[in-house]
């Protein structure tokens, strides 16, 4: 059972809008949140957290929004910018078992 | 520079060959897992360990073994790989282990990924 969940495969965003980018948990004991992104051949880097007593976290262009009662979690990310083109991994922290990530999702920032 | 750090970064191989991953960490962390990460499966944790001699099974051990001898090192032991562990593995570290309740929102650092093809 997939206890955090990216439903989007791959999002594909022209420069300059807005990424949007989705996840949603099923476990209620995780308590917060962190988003990583990936580039090709590198590992995973921390990009922006949330903890369960906020609803919104920003950190420069980048903010995350925590609906806690839809189990639901997004990061937006404004201006996208072309190097911003990776793949971006929600996880979820609090249950049993340290980190939970979701499958991920690449996201394309076209000129 | 803190970091984490595997070897080898690619790695292709036979299968029943016995292979180590090696990762190190130079924070002084106290917590270290591995992932393995496939296309359409995300990251899904091996094995992690929450301090020397601690080590306790993720999500996907079979097939692996680990060992904390010393804090900074973590090694993957591949005792007889097979097809099905060919894959990208990610050694990770953070300071602590990610607990429920503690509202420190910890991150964990991510080695380079170790490029594994069992043949």
């Amino acid at each position: 059972d997939q206890q955090v969940k990216q439903n989007s495969p791959s999002l594909s965003v022209q420069e300059g809008r807005i990424s949007i980018l989705n996840c949603d948990y099923t476990n209620s004991m995780f308590d917060y949140f962190l988003w990583y992104k990936k580039y090709p051949a590198e590992g995973p880097t921390f990009l922006i957290s949330i903890s369960s007593i906020k609803d919104k976290n920003e950190d420069g262009r980048f903010t995350v929004f925590l609906n806690k009662s839809a189990k639901h979690l997004s990061l937006h990310i404004v201006p996208s910018q072309p190097g911003d083109s990776a793949v971006y991994f929600c996880a979820a922290g609090g249950g049993a078992d340290g980190l939970t990530f979701g499958k991920g999702t690449h996201l394309i920032i076209q000129p | 520079e803190a970091q984490v750090t595997q070897n080898p970064r690619y790695l292709i191989t036979v299968t029943g060959k016995k292979l180590t991953v090696t990762c190190s960490q130079n924070m002084n962390h106290e917590y270290m897992s591995w992932y393995r990460q496939d296309p359409g499966l995300g990251l899904r944790q091996i094995y992690y360990s929450m301090n020397v001699e601690v080590t306790d099974k993720g999500d996907v051990p079979e097939g692996y073994k680990v060992s904390r001898k010393e804090k900074r090192n973590f090694p993957l032991i591949l005792e007889s790989p097979s097809p099905n562990q060919t894959s990208l593995y990610f050694c990770a570290s953070s300071l602590s282990r990610i607990s429920r309740g503690r509202g420190v929102q910890e991150t964990q650092y991510f080695g380079p990924g170790t490029r594994l093809l069992v043949l």
